[in-house]
């Protein structure tokens, strides 16, 4: 099986523009999770989705948004980007269906934001 | 606010050695507890999810033991090899809620 994919892996964009980021989840797993991981920080949860439903939010800003298609897919924008923004962006996808189970993580996108 | 803490931060063992981490986290309406392996340049890698009080998972050299009334769970490696070097993350949830990541503890291991 096809692990979990990240399109682009690494992106540089400017203060102010907004950013697109995509997850393939592995084929049959309706979860997709979205995290944040900047220096020094563990991985900060931004949000699930289940069966194109956010299912979890985490603690972020509205200029963090997500969404999910009816084939499991998700995209995750970052609009008005900040300098903090700069970080690892993870997704993750997991077979579980009624709650949030073991996390299959893809490679990341590495975000700069200059 | 939920907070997991693990420790140490980092480690720095010698080949052959046998090490442990810990994990506390909040014991109130616990669901799950994970472990994760994170490797340079590699994604994070499932080690065990565990959900009963008293569980204890094994996995080669790995293994994890769960407290959920006391909020803490212990990964011990034995005979640790270079190639356990990497960041081990654990995770926690309550029922329908998203996992909260420890800072994680990362161990070097010296040949």
């Amino acid at each position: 099986k096809a692990g979990v994919t990240q399109t682009p892996r690494y992106l540089i964009k400017t203060r102010g523009q907004q950013v697109t980021l995509s997850c393939s989840p592995i084929s049959g797993h309706r979860s997709v999770s979205w995290y944040q991981q900047t220096p020094g920080q563990g991985l900060q949860f931004l949000f699930e989705y289940f069966s194109e439903t956010q299912r979890n939010k985490g603690n972020f800003p509205g200029r963090f948004s997500g969404r999910q298609f009816s084939n499991s897919r998700s995209e995750m924008n970052v609009s008005t980007l900040e300098l903090g923004d700069s970080a690892l962006y993870l997704c993750a996808s997991s077979p579980r269906d009624r709650v949030i189970g073991e996390q299959y993580f893809g490679p990341g996108t590495r975000l700069t934001v200059t | 606010i939920l907070n997991v803490e693990q420790s140490p931060q980092s480690l720095h063992v010698q080949e052959g050695d046998s090490t442990n981490f810990t994990c506390s986290f909040p014991s109130s309406n616990f669901y799950a507890l994970h472990w994760y392996r994170w490797e340079t340049a590699k994604s994070p890698e499932a080690l065990f999810v565990m959900t009963l009080n008293g569980d204890e998972k094994k996995k080669g050299r790995i293994s994890a033991t769960l407290n959920t009334k006391e909020g803490y769970s212990y990964l011990y490696i034995k005979g640790s090899q270079p190639e356990d070097s990497a960041t081990y993350l654990c995770a926690f949830n309550q029922a329908g809620t998203a996992l909260i990541f420890g800072k994680g503890t990362t161990l070097s291991v010296s040949s």
